[in-house]
């Protein structure tokens, strides 16, 4: 069964730009979560889909959002990027809510705003 | 103030000691679950335990074990006879079901030297 798979794996992008990032979950998983991973913050949430729709959003400015296809694959948008939104972006997928369930997650996407 | 807390930033340990990874959490809710994640250089954070906050019976499973302690609200993490493939960071994680998402600790980076 392939894992959860994030692309792509690097992304240098300069600021004022936006970026998409794109989230394949394992099959038949239908919750998709998103964090942000910084050396100083640790691993903070961003949000969660769950069949289309959002189930919970963390604190984060209203340009960073997210979607989620019938298929259950996910996408992050950031918009108008500025240097504190390099980090290590990580998708994480679980079969059910994700509040109770293990996540399982991808390599992550490594933006770098220049 | 931080949901889940592992104070120890960075260990060092010499291959085949054993080592304990501490996690304090703090929450109101009754119902919540408890993980750790292990995050190797590779950069794929993978999944260990969960614990649900019902259960306080302490767990092993081959070299690891955990011990789940309600009354001071900890869920440590021992490693027995480490090994160098255990280098990695170690992540604590409390899910509420009122929440409804991860908080994740900081991390605890595990050196293990042969």
């Amino acid at each position: 069964k392939a894992g959860v798979t994030q692309t792509p794996r690097y992304l240098i992008k300069t600021r004022g730009q936006q970026v998409t990032l794109s989230c394949s979950p394992i099959s038949g998983h239908r919750s998709v979560s998103w964090y942000q991973q910084t050396p100083g913050q640790g691993l903070q949430f961003l949000f969660e889909y769950f069949s289309e729709t959002q189930r919970n959003k963390g604190n984060f400015p209203g340009r960073f959002s997210g979607r989620q296809f019938s298929n259950s694959r996910s996408e992050m948008n950031v918009s108008t990027l500025e240097l504190g939104d390099s980090a290590l972006y990580l998708c994480a997928s679980s079969l059910e809510q994700a509040y109770n369930s293990p996540l399982h997650f991808g390599n992550g996407t490594r933006l770098t705003v220049t | 103030a931080q949901k889940v807390t592992q104070a120890q930033t960075e260990i060092s340990v010499v291959e085949k000691e054993d080592v304990t990874l501490d996690c304090v959490y703090e929450t109101r809710d009754t119902t919540y679950y408890l993980f750790w994640y292990k995050q190797p250089p590779s950069g794929e954070l993978v999944f260990l335990i969960r614990r649900n906050s019902f259960d306080e019976q302490n767990e092993i499973s081959g070299r690891y074990s955990w011990n789940f302690q309600k009354s001071t609200s900890s869920f440590n993490f021992t490693i027995t006879a480490s090994q160098v493939v255990d280098s990695a960071v170690y992540f604590c994680a409390l899910s509420e079901f009122t929440g409804n998402q991860f908080y994740f600790g900081t991390g605890t980076s595990l050196t293990v030297i042969p």
